[in-house]
């Protein structure tokens, strides 16, 4: 089945701890992103990734930060500079160029 | 930037009704835009992806139009079933950029 793997479902971070989300997918998308999800908020974008090796900021970007080593592949690291971590993390791909964007199930972080 | 709002919040209705979902942005230079389905706890799953040049998709008794004009957008679900029951999310896409911008979502419950 193709889609998008998110890992782990729940993440609990200790203070001045780096915390890495792992983002896979077998799509064939070229574009990837990840995207934060507060309370009676929208999905605010922190990076997003249109081919390997590339990435741009997205709004939130701040404490975070990320790698595109492999097509399917893009990882997110919560840095302890990220002082408000607690969270839902959600991964999308797509074809690219505006094209539908696809999701993972989620990754909830939360402070310990 | 873009400014994208979904209303009500939440909305309830029974079971066997047709309804309309909201979504209104504030600047009309947009590529396309997507409705999703968030279940709680979950991804977004896609339901449908209007694009600038068109005026509405179909999906089953999924119904999206788009007036892109007014800034305006709206989700007609026909025979509504408890099983449709969750949040409903916008996203445009600017003309320029890579960019989603996300509403925070219509909160449905369908009452058997």
């Amino acid at each position: 089945d193709g889609g998008i793997t998110q890992s782990p479902k729940y993440l609990f971070r200790k203070e001045g701890q780096n915390v890495t989300l792992s983002c896979e997918q077998n799509l064939n998308h070229d574009a990837m992103y990840w995207y934060r999800q507060d309370p009676g908020q929208g999905l605010r974008l922190i990076y997003y990734s249109q081919i390997v090796n590339d990435f741009q900021k997205g709004d939130i970007a701040e404490g975070y930060s990320v790698s595109r080593e492999k097509k399917e592949s893009f990882p997110l690291t919560v840095t302890s500079a990220q002082k408000n971590p607690t969270a839902f993390y959600l991964c999308a791909s797509s074809w690219g160029g505006g094209t539908a964007q696809h999701f993972g199930d989620g990754t909830r972080l939360s402070i310990l | 930037k873009q400014e994208v709002t979904q209303i009500p919040a939440a909305l309830s209705v029974p079971e066997g009704e047709n309804l309309v979902l909201n979504c209104s942005f504030t600047d009309s230079a947009i590529y396309n835009l997507q409705w999703f389905r968030q279940d709680p706890g979950k991804g977004l799953t896609s339901l449908l992806l209007i694009q600038s040049s068109q005026r509405e998709q179909t999906s089953g008794r999924l119904n999206a139009s788009l007036d892109k004009s007014s800034g305006r957008s709206t989700l007609y679900i026909a025979a509504s079933q408890p099983g449709d029951s969750a949040t409903y999310l916008c996203a445009v896409r600017p003309d320029t950029g890579n960019q989603f911008y996300f509403g925070t979502g219509t909160s449905l419950t369908v009452i058997p």
